[in-house]
């Protein structure tokens, strides 16, 4: 399956920042996405990473809030933007293969003080 | 209808016992079933997966049982180890492509030694 860098693997962030999570995978991929997990909680779609155009959110995730990018089919970047307390949570990035499903990176630790 | 029900939410087995996790699904457009297990700091790893054309797939220790008819699909783990803790996810899919992807709420596996 596709090996998935993750970085930074957890960050502590004053409230009304904005944090940068990258996501780089050893071989090119289709289809990337990012996830939110809340302490305890299982897993929830924030967006399509699309190469070349604009991703493809789910309900109750925007924009302005996550953006995200993603120049070729190895790299996408999420940022959480204008932090509060409520984004404190684990944010996964994940590829799909036919072969191997889902793959998912280690995730970051996020912590909004 | 795009709900994946999970149960128990938590379950602790002695070492060498069988650990059982059942899911149920509405939407009889899903067709295909994986299993995740998460560690405490990493990403969920694919554990086995099942499409509704089969009843039952064992790779292991692990086996899933697929009943289509009451749209419930399970993991057993036999012979649990220590090493089996951890957290597990079922999920379903509609399509081979990762979208439409629906994540269970996850079932919390203790193993004592």
């Amino acid at each position: 399956s596709a090996v998935i860098s993750q970085k930074p693997s957890r960050d502590i962030c004053q409230r009304g920042t904005s944090l940068t999570i990258q996501c780089q995978v050893d071989s090119q991929v289709t289809m990337m996405f990012w996830y939110r997990q809340q302490p305890g909680q299982s897993l929830t779609l924030i967006a399509t990473a699309n190469q070349g155009s604009e991703a493809t959110y789910e309900s109750g995730f925007v924009i302005d809030k996550f953006p995200i990018s993603r120049p070729n089919l190895t790299f996408s970047t999420l940022t959480v933007s204008n932090m509060s307390p409520e984004d404190s949570s684990i944010y996964l990035c994940s590829v799909f293969s036919l072969n191997y499903g889902y793959t998912f990176g280690s995730g970051t630790r996020l912590t909004v003080v | 209808q795009q709900q994946v029900k999970q149960s128990p939410q938590s379950l602790i087995v002695q070492k060498g016992g069988i650990s059982i996790i059942n899911c149920a699904y509405e939407n009889t457009a899903f067709d295909y079933f994986p299993w995740y297990q998460q560690f405490p700091g990493k990403g969920p790893a694919l554990l086995i997966a099942i499409r509704p054309d089969v009843s039952e797939k064992k790779e292991g220790r692990f086996t899933i049982s697929f009943n289509k008819s009451a749209k419930q699909f399970s993991l057993h783990i036999m012979d649990s180890q220590p090493g089996d803790s951890a957290t597990y996810f079922c999920a379903a899919s509609i399509d081979n492509y990762g979208q439409n992807f629906v994540f269970g709420p996850g079932t919390r596996l203790s193993v004592l030694p």
